[in-house]
């Protein structure tokens, strides 16, 4: 069965760090796009960061140079490494496998394998 | 980066049909994805591509797209099809980011 399951979310300081992991069962992080995204409580879905197969990586203005988004392919799990954590940064933190296909009948992206999310709450 | 706009809200009456609809430039040059989140759940898939339904999604639920608008229609919708529904496509500015919609709030009456 396909599955993600995110955990390393909870309460930290402003100011704090956190790792968020990402266990992938089914099928091979390393070999597809795999993002992260989040959702504030009562906001809609925020994009946060994205690591291509070839190890390439791109993050959301919000949180560049702060968040760092990885892989441990002997684990089959992705990471975010969150530092210097803001209020704003609360949220629900998804991973994500991400599909993108450039053909001449038309291109698209899409996230078609999601975790249940953990939770990120910043706060003194 | 690219914007994706949504209506924050539409409601449809049971049975009847309802199109949630997403206008951003990206959409120029990628299909939109539609996705659906009821409260407290993940966000699920329910239409990518030109009009591609994953395993498991009712055929009631439908993709379209022209110029700069992508839009989900749900023919005959059910009252389980209350939720948030978000649009989704790749930033086409020259920026490798994802962009989302607001999210649309459907109400099934």
């Amino acid at each position: 069965e396909v599955q993600l399951v995110e955990t390393g979310g909870g309460l930290i300081q402003p100011g704090g760090s956190l790792r968020l992991s990402c266990a992938a069962s089914g099928f091979t992080v390393s070999s597809n796009y795999m993002s992260w995204v989040r959702q504030a409580p009562g906001k809609g879905l925020e994009w946060v960061s994205v690591i291509y197969s070839g190890g390439s990586t791109y993050y959301a203005d919000s949180v560049k140079g702060r968040f760092t988004i990885s892989r441990d392919n002997s684990k089959n799990t992705l990471y975010l490494q969150m530092n210097s954590l803001r209020a704003e940064d609360t949220a629900v933190y998804y991973c994500a496998r991400d599909v993108m296909t450039l053909a001449g009948g038309g291109n698209y992206y899409y996230m078609d394998v999601w975790g249940k999310g953990t939770t990120v709450t910043v706060s003194s | 980066s690219s914007e994706l706009t949504q209506d924050p809200a539409v409601s449809v009456a049971l049975g009847q049909t309802v199109r949630i609809t997403c206008q951003g430039d990206s959409l120029r040059s990628y299909y939109a994805s539609w996705y659906q989140q009821k409260p407290g759940q993940a966000p699920v898939l329910v239409i990518y591509g030109k009009n591609n339904r994953p395993s498991g999604i009712p055929d009631r639920f439908s993709g379209s797209s022209s110029g700069n608008t992508a839009s989900l229609t749900i023919t005959g919708a059910q009252a389980e099809d209350e939720a948030d529904y978000y649009c989704n496509s790749r930033d086409s500015s020259g920026n490798p980011h994802v962009v989302f919609g607001g999210g649309t709030k459907l109400t099934v009456l």
